[in-house]
């Protein structure tokens, strides 16, 4: 979408290995998410971001680290990637208050 | 915590019908936003409709509308003069005072020609 990029697209990687996928905005926004999607369990929450260095876990965190150094940058990191981390991965933006969230377009992870 | 339940797996509706997605929802906030997405095969999120807490009138975007019943914690979703364009996920979500998105884990929709 207009206004955050997601990469890679699409990424295949073997367990063991670490990844790191990349988020960025150009809307200045304050807040920014990653949510893994699997079928059966919609979007779920990894960690969020509410400004440069201040992040919080969502509701699976566990294999997960995140690093926000600039405004416009987020970066989700798998540290041992594993095979049950083969999923879609969204980055999210939003304004504080205004309750009005943009999506990027996805990462879709395989790990083999 | 909040949570967020979509109760129909699937759904299928004939072109040109209406069409209405269930969705519940718990919590303990007052002050509260609900969105309904739409995820094409493409992956791609897309806001359809959203709904703020203390606004009492249902939210409409043309031939989509809401019904939300705050006392009931009920947000559906209905979809009129239902388009082949219509067929994807649909996923209800939560945004309360942490900002954060909590989604239901989505409904599938059908339209048949």
């Amino acid at each position: 979408d207009a206004g955050i990029t997601q990469s890679p697209r699409h990424k295949v990687t073997e367990t063991g290995t670490p990844v790191t996928l990349r988020c960025h905005q150009t809307e200045n926004h304050r807040y920014m998410y990653w949510y893994r999607q699997d079928p059966g369990h919609g979007l779920r929450l990894i960690h969020y971001s509410y400004g440069v260095k201040d992040t919080d876990k969502g509701e699976v965190s566990d294999g997960y680290s995140v690093s926000r150094s600039k405004t416009e940058d987020f970066l989700l990191t798998l540290e041992s990637a594993t095979s049950s981390q083969t999923s879609v991965y969204f980055c999210a933006i939003s304004e504080e208050g205004v309750g009005g969230y943009t999506f990027g377009s996805g990462t879709r992870l395989t790990v083999v | 915590a909040q949570t967020v339940t979509q109760s129909q797996p699937e759904m299928s509706v004939q072109e040109a019908e209406t069409v209405t997605l269930s969705c519940t929802y718990d919590t303990s906030e007052s002050d509260y936003y609900l969105f309904w997405y739409k995820q094409p095969p493409s992956r791609q999120m897309i806001l359809v409709i959203r709904q703020e807490a203390y606004k009492q009138q249902n939210a409409t975007e043309n031939r989509f509308s809401v019904n939300f019943q705050k006392a009931a914690k009920s947000f559906s979703l209905k979809i009129s003069d239902s388009q082949l364009g219509d067929a994807a996920m649909y996923f209800c979500a939560y945004s309360g005072r942490r900002e954060k998105l909590t989604f239901g884990t989505g409904t599938r929709l059908t339209i048949i020609p």
